[in-house]
Formats: structure tokens, C-alpha cells, sequence
């Protein structure tokens, strides 16, 4: 079991906005840690998405969002195209006792 | 552009010790902003960190689940990291992942393409 919690899955039609929730403990992102988003498709190495709660690296649309607020953090993604048809992980960092932990990760439909 | 790339036996037999190699091209693991870590993702399952090393070998971090079987290394004179996983069972059998984790931010912003590794008799 994660000491993260994701939805297992999540759907919209294209072009709409859909979000995904992870939601830690005052252990791991409530602690202050750092939220990371990651894309993952089967067959393929997981993408970094969001790196610290809400920066996205070079390359990857404005269209991904993320934000942090006590112990949760959100993923959002607007303009819903079928290329987003993925897994969604979030990541923090539980401390000694947990070390970095994923969360059980999201599957997202596009209708 | 740094790649990463994981090498090593796709079978294992219960009770012996999984080995993977990490390559690292296209740049230098011998950099102060980045340790190296190892990720795993059991069949029908999420993803699961391992551990993590610095460049020198000396700092590194285990998954406590995980932390009496595992031993991470470096050999920057080839550019590679490595994992040792003891004491292997079916609970083991995964696709294993190795990536780079900048230091600053503990993302892991490059992944190698995973390879899957199934212990079995």
C-alpha cells in the first residue's frame, strides 16, 4: 500500500479539463516535500511531467498544471487530447522511514 | 543528449541475487547535481523506488522495505550504476527502471526504457 492516494482512474472528452488528486500525510508532502508528475505508457520509460508541486520541464505543454496545498497536490489537464490517454504517478518523499514513494498512479480515458 | 540504458539477466532463479547494469551516454555520471536511481514496476502494479547513489558510492538510499537486500553502486570509470537485489522471490519479477534524479528537486527526470526481469525456476 502507498502512503500516497491517487484515484484509480479518471476520463473526459477531448478537450476538456480533467484533474488528478494525490493526497499524502503530514510524513511526506504535508512535511513540505516536493511533489513530482509523471506520464507513463506501457512499453515506454515514465516522463518526468511536473517537478516541484508546479514547474514543468523544457518540452512539455502548458496544458499540465500542478499545485500543492497542505498534504495534497493536484495534477490538472486541460484541452484533454488523446494523446494524454496514459498512467499519471505523483512522487514526494516520506523520510527516513518511507524514502521517496510513488503514488499508486491514475489512469486517464479520453472519451 | 544523456540516455540511460539497463542491462542484464531476464531470468532469475528464487533465493539467487538479480543484477542490472545502468550505462550512462551522452554525458558523465560523475556530476554533482544528479544521483542515479533504480525504479521497479511489478506486472498489473505501480511504480516502486529502490534506491538512489551519488556519483562517489558513498551516499546512498534505500528503500527500507527493501534496504537488506539491495546494494547500489557507481563505476564512474564506465559511466555505470548498478544494482544487486538478494534473495530473490516471485514478488521480485518486475520491469525495472533506471533514471536520474536531480539533487535539487529529487525528480527523476531521465529514464532509461525499463527492463523486465522475471524470477522464476
Amino acid at each position: 500500500q502507498s502512503v500516497l492516494t491517487q484515484p484509480p482512474s479518471v476520463s473526459g472528452a477531448p478537450g476538456q479539463r480533467v484533474t488528478i488528486s494525490c493526497t499524502g500525510s503530514s510524513s511526506n508532502i504535508g512535511a513540505g516535500y516536493n511533489v513530482h508528475w509523471y506520464q507513463h505508457l506501457p512499453g515506454t520509460a515514465p516522463k518526468l511531467l511536473i517537478y516541484g508541486n508546479n514547474n514543468r520541464p523544457s518540452g512539455v505543454p502548458d496544458r499540465f498544471s500542478g499545485s500543492k496545498s497542505g498534504t495534497s497536490a493536484a495534477l490538472a489537464i486541460t484541452g484533454l487530447q488523446a494523446e494524454d490517454e496514459a498512467d499519471y504517478y505523483c512522487q514526494s518523499y516520506g523520510g527516513s522511514l518511507s524514502g521517496y514513494v510513488f503514488g499508486p498512479g491514475t489512469k486517464v480515458t479520453v472519451l | 543528449q544523456l540516455q540511460l540504458q539497463e542491462s542484464g539477466p531476464g531470468l532469475v532463479k528464487p533465493s539467487e541475487t538479480l543484477s542490472l547494469t545502468c550505462t550512462v551516454s551522452g554525458g558523465f555520471i560523475s556530476s554533482s547535481s544528479y544521483y542515479w536511481g533504480w525504479i521497479r514496476q511489478p506486472p498489473g502494479k505501480g511504480l516502486e523506488w529502490i534506491g538512489t547513489v551519488y556519483y562517489n558510492g558513498v551516499t546512498s538510499y534505500y528503500s527500507p522495505s527493501l534496504k537488506s537486500r539491495i546494494t547500489v553502486s557507481v563505476d564512474t570509470s564506465k559511466n555505470q550504476f548498478s544494482l544487486k537485489l538478494s534473495s530473490v522471490t516471485a514478488a521480485d519479477t518486475a520491469v525495472y527502471y533506471c533514471a536520474r534524479q536531480v539533487t535539487t528537486a529529487d525528480a527523476f527526470d531521465i529514464w532509461g526504457q525499463g527492463t523486465m526481469v522475471t524470477v522464476s525456476s
